[in-house]
Parts: structure tokens; C-alpha cells; sequence
């Protein structure tokens, strides 16, 4: 069975440090890798997604980036964090992102707090 | 434009009681898929149902049942006899056909009490 998993679980980071937050995928081959953000009491949004190794496309410009070394590896970047990126982020997989197989399946996500 | 409304912020009910969370959609494309998802307080996503726009049969899993009506573009979710593990934030979310995005709505805060 398929299993994604995020690290780390919580994060406290000052203004102006780098970000790095993992993501990475077990149990398939070529996932459709997302990230998302959550603020406080909000809903999702999309902030990118990639249907293959270095294949990146991001949905709103921000002060992060995306990259994806490997297959099932999908890593979330900052170079100077800013208050406003605090949030919950959470990664999610899928199969064929155009077609029916795209349900998304989430991690348990990363609660990061920038101060 | 596509659009999910959740019109309910917080709902708080009594263990045992029946509740219904209301999910309204926008959409012109004909194909379509409509999701729901719950989140608990450990903040993981738990990916609960997909119906696709030709399938109106409403759906029943346990003590969940889900009520699709695409004349008052809806998709309901209710759950019968509540328990305090049902409390959690419960997501609707539209993707419509040949695309990867996923429109979630605002969610509903769902707290049953013992």
C-alpha cells in the first residue's frame, strides 16, 4: 500500500532563516506530487504541484519554491521565510492528475511558525 | 468559475444526534468530481469519498451516507448517531474533468459533544 510521509511535524523558524520541508512517497511509481498551504481557520491552496522529477508548476507567486529531486521525493523551499508563511502545509499524491485516478492523498502535514 | 461553498462554519451536536454538513458547488463543465474529506485534530487529510457528476446515486458507508443532488448542484454529507471521534474538520472539494486542481471549500468545524 501507498504511504507519504512529512517531516518535520512542527517547525518554529525566525524571520529571514531558510526553509526546507520534505515530502516523499512510498508504495508507487511516478505520483503527482502537491503542496498545499493552510491558513489559520482557512481552507486549502494549491501552492505547487508536479507530475515528474524536476517538473514543477506553482499556482500563486510567493516567497517559496518547489523542487523535486527524485521520483517520490518533493521538497518545499524558502530562502528568507517571512511572517506571512506561517501556516500548515500539507503534501498529498495522486495518480494521473487529469483523469478520475486523481484522488489526492495527504500527509499529516507540517505546522510551521514563523516568529 | 468554480466554486464550493460550505456554508457552516462550526457545528457543535449532542453524541447520538444525526448532523448534515452542506456542500453547494459551481461548475459549467458537465464532467465533474465532487470529494469529501475530514480532518481530525492530528491535521491530516483522511480522504472519505469521490463522486463523479453521472453517478446521482447517493451513498451510504456505515454510519456516513452522502446525498448528491445536481439540480441544486449539492452534495451532502450526513452522519448518523454521532460520536465524539466524528469530531473533526470536514472538507468538500470540486475538481472538474481534464484538470489536477482540486477547489476545496472552507470547511466545517464539526464538534460532537459526550
Amino acid at each position: 500500500s501507498q504511504t507519504i510521509h512529512q517531516w518535520p511535524a512542527t517547525l518554529v523558524q525566525p524571520v529571514g532563516s531558510p526553509l526546507s520541508l520534505e515530502c516523499t512517497v512510498e508504495g508507487t511509481s511516478n505520483p503527482n506530487l502537491y503542496w498545499y498551504r493552510q491558513a489559520a481557520g482557512r481552507g486549502l491552496q494549491l501552492l505547487f504541484y508536479s507530475v515528474g522529477i524536476g517538473q514543477i508548476s506553482s499556482e500563486v507567486p510567493q516567497n517559496l519554491s518547489a523542487s523535486r529531486p527524485q521520483d517520490r521525493q518533493f521538497i518545499l523551499s524558502s530562502k528568507k521565510l517571512l511572517l506571512s508563511d506561517s501556516g500548515f502545509y500539507l503534501c498529498a499524491w495522486s495518480l494521473e492528475h487529469r483523469t478520475f485516478k486523481n484522488i489526492q492523498y495527504f500527509g499529516a502535514g507540517t505546522r510551521l511558525s514563523v516568529l | 468559475a468554480q466554486k464550493v461553498t460550505q456554508a457552516q462554519t462550526e457545528i457543535s451536536v449532542v453524541e447520538k444526534e444525526d448532523v448534515t454538513l452542506d456542500c453547494v458547488y459551481e461548475t459549467r463543465d458537465t464532467t465533474y468530481y465532487l470529494f469529501w474529506y475530514k480532518q481530525p485534530p492530528s491535521g491530516e487529510l483522511v480522504f472519505l469519498i469521490r463522486r463523479n457528476s453521472f453517478d446521482e446515486q447517493n451513498e451510504i458507508s456505515g454510519r456516513y451516507s452522502w446525498n448528491f443532488q445536481k439540480s441544486t448542484s449539492s452534495f451532502n454529507f450526513t452522519i448518523t448517531a454521532s460520536q465524539v471521534v466524528d469530531s473533526a474538520v470536514y472538507f468538500c472539494a470540486l475538481r472538474t474533468s481534464g484538470t489536477y486542481k482540486y477547489i476545496f471549500g472552507t470547511g466545517t468545524r464539526l464538534k460532537v459533544l459526550a
